[in-house]
């Protein structure tokens, strides 16, 4: 079975710290991405590797980045985290392909910054 | 500019009652459109792929459709069970396998 494992459901940080999220998919795929869900907004993609040590921004980057030294684990850090980060991130992975790939999503990590 | 819109926002359906969730899409090269269901407080579980106008697939209840503007997803005598949040997204262009996402259709059914 398809599995991607964020390493909490739940946190709370306070404003100015410094926070590591983590994913882990063990399906071998290439490309592993960070999105964050807001009501009304829907999904919004943060950044995305499709190689080890490789890392692209999406559309949303500013005040994030990301760490992916292993093909299995791909990290999204807060710099500094704001309560305007409040929200639920999401990690996908997919096979890199040059048509198209359905990505599998973990279970989610609900952040709140107070 | 890529853009996925998905109608309506919200629908509540009788058990039993068939209906359809709209996804229509303005992007340049589509390679993909995917459909996910989202139960609260979880990450999006994979549905359907369709690449090509004409295509359908199914699965259960679920039968997903798609032109060269949209896609429909045809829910056929839903259950209680069957109420989640929707989302479509679709993959265009060249180079990245990123998904863009509509913000869904929230379907309840009621027993």
């Amino acid at each position: 079975d398809v599995k991607v494992t964020q390493s909490s459901r739940y946190l709370v940080k306070r404003t100015g710290e410094k926070v590591f999220l983590e994913c882990v998919q063990d399906m071998d795929h290439e490309n592993m991405f960070w999105y964050r869900q807001d009501p009304g907004l829907g999904l919004r993609l943060i950044y995305f590797s499709y190689d080890v040590k490789m890392k692209e921004k999406g559309d949303i980057p500013e005040g994030y980045s990301v760490s992916r030294e292993k093909k299995e684990r791909f990290s999204l850090i807060l710099e500094s985290a704001s309560t305007n980060q409040t929200s639920m991130y999401l990690c996908a992975s997919s096979f890199f392909r040059l048509g198209s790939a359905e990505a599998f999503f973990g279970q989610g990590t609900r952040l709140t910054v107070v | 500019e890529d853009q996925v819109t998905q109608s309506p926002e919200a629908l509540r359906l009788q058990e039993g009652e068939s209906s359809s969730l709209n996804c229509s899409y303005t992007v340049s090269g589509l390679r993909g459109l995917f459909w996910y269901r989202q139960d609260p407080g979880k990450g999006p579980e994979f549905l359907f792929t369709l690449y090509s106008a004409g295509e359908e697939k199914e699965k259960e209840r679920l039968k997903a459709t798609l032109t060269k503007k949209e896609s429909f997803l045809h829910i056929t005598a839903p259950k209680p069970e069957d109420s989640a949040t929707y989302l479509c997204a679709v993959q265009a262009g060249t180079g990245a396998n990123n998904l863009f996402f509509g913000t869904g259709t929230r379907l309840t059914v009621i027993p």
